[in-house]
């Protein structure tokens, strides 16, 4: 599984838009880059998921270079409500039956 | 839809004691559901992996026989810590998927409190 890498923490205003990066060099050709979305004492939420180019939903954007070795998370317009830690999985699709090891993760925090 | 529920959602018990927790998929069958814990501040850890019928899958370093898991049904995995001490106190997070779908949906998670 490839090891993938984030900021620790990110500071934003409100309606910024939030981009993190996540790097993950080992990316495997069958991999595939998912976004998580943890709130305090709360299970992870599942944002996006892409394997090249630009993937966008009505949550978030993301990138992902030609190269596959990084992708951005990109959050329009943040609110308070988007303070939370973002989680970037790189994985095969039924991999060793659908294991997910998270890293630790893109600590966000959106003030007034 | 894909919704999944956890119960407790937190729980406070004596050191020696037993804890189980439940992990239900409440609109799907789950064929796979997957333990995590989490300590503060930290991501989550992968304790193991369940199938419906067969024994769990435990991640290296994770105490099988502290750590009972079963997943009797296609709905339903639960895990026991036995013998709880201080340090098991954490956050205990569920996932579920169905057939080889790689997405997981989660649970809300349970705090444990051991005293």
């Amino acid at each position: 599984l490839a090891k993938t890498t984030q900021p620790i923490s990110m500071d934003s205003y409100e309606g910024q838009e939030v981009n993190i990066t996540c790097s993950h060099n080992n990316i495997a050709t069958n991999d595939y880059i998912t976004w998580y979305q943890q709130f305090p004492s709360q299970g992870p939420r599942f944002i996006i998921q892409g394997y090249k180019t630009k993937v966008t939903n009505e949550v978030a954007s993301l990138f992902i270079p030609a190269d596959r070795k990084s992708s951005t998370l990109s959050l329009p317009r943040v609110s308070l409500s988007d303070t939370a830690v973002y989680y970037c999985l790189v994985g095969r699709r039924n991999n060793q039956g659908g294991k997910l090891i998270f890293g630790q993760g893109t600590e966000l925090s959106v003030k007034p | 839809g894909a919704v999944v529920s956890q119960h407790p959602s937190r729980v406070i018990c004596k050191s020696g004691t037993s804890v189980k927790i439940e992990c239900r998929s409440l609109d799907f069958q789950a064929t796979t559901m997957f333990w995590y814990r989490q300590f503060p501040k930290q991501s989550l850890m992968l304790m193991a992996t369940s199938n419906e019928g067969s024994k769990a899958t435990y991640e290296q370093g994770v105490e099988k026989d502290k750590f009972l898991i079963n997943h009797a049904s296609l709905t339903l995995s639960t895990l026991t810590v036995t013998s709880a001490h201080p340090e098991d106190s954490s956050f205990y997070i569920c996932s579920a998927r169905f057939g080889t779908s790689y997405e997981q949906y989660f649970g809300p998670g349970t705090r444990l409190t051991v005293t």
